[in-house]
């Protein structure tokens, strides 16, 4: 099945910082999302981007789907951005399953 | 508001007693899935359902079941919950190939089996 791998898997920053997260993936995808899993356990859905880039707020997305990676922008990070920033994909023909990476655990210090 | 939900929330019980988690989504996707999370191993997926009365086993479908009857719900059984079934619980769900791939997760339900 496909690959997810992203990093890095831990990323500790001050506040106001910014920051870059990577997804990389082993095969052609019809779907990518970027997930934050905040303290409580929520996954919250970030961005849809098989392709491009997209912006909202202090956090972008780009995905290059023919070198088959994603970056996620954190802008001037605050302490609610901690928590784990997945990255899922949906092979050609994974039959809608989302595969997850490992996640970055993001702590943003005050 | 376009939503999964999930209940219950939280759960306690012992092993070998019967539980249902419920899962309903109100966005008319024909795409649903249950996950599981644990410390280590990620996400993982249970079981999926492409629409009505059809469901397929994904990577960890031992020791559930799981039912679509109606488009909106899709229900996760534990016939004879075990503690290595403890773990957090997502469902989603998706529009598929016909509206487009974005899924959506549901807040949760954390199961503890003792």
């Amino acid at each position: 099945g496909i690959q997810v791998e992203q990093s890095p898997p831990d990323l500790i920053l001050q506040e106001g910082a910014n920051s870059t997260l990577r997804c990389n993936f082993s095969d052609s995808v019809n779907n990518l999302q970027w997930f934050h899993q905040n303290p409580w356990g929520q996954l919250i859905n970030l961005f849809y981007i098989p392709s491009g880039t997209k912006q909202n707020g202090r956090l972008s997305a780009t995905t290059v789907a023919t070198e088959r990676y994603s970056l996620l922008y954190i802008s001037s990070s605050q302490t609610t951005d901690s928590g784990v920033y997945f990255c899922a994909v949906e092979g050609y023909n994974a039959g809608n399953m989302l595969t997850f990476g490992g996640g970055t655990r993001l702590m943003v210090k005050p | 508001e376009a939503q999964v939900t999930q209940n219950p929330r939280y759960l306690i019980t012992v092993t070998g007693k019967k539980l249902t988690v419920t899962c309903s989504q109100n966005m008319n996707h024909e795409y649903m899935s249950w996950y599981r999370q644990d410390p280590g191993l990620g996400l993982r997926q249970i079981y999926y359902s492409m629409n009505v009365e059809v469901t397929d086993k994904g990577d960890v479908p031992e020791g559930y079941k799981v039912s679509r009857k109606e488009k909106r719900n899709f229900p996760l059984i534990l016939e004879s919950p075990s503690p290595n079934q403890t773990s957090l619980y997502f469902c989603a769900s998706g529009g598929g190939i016909a509206h487009g791939y974005e899924q959506y997760f549901g807040p949760g339900t954390r199961l503890t089996v003792t």
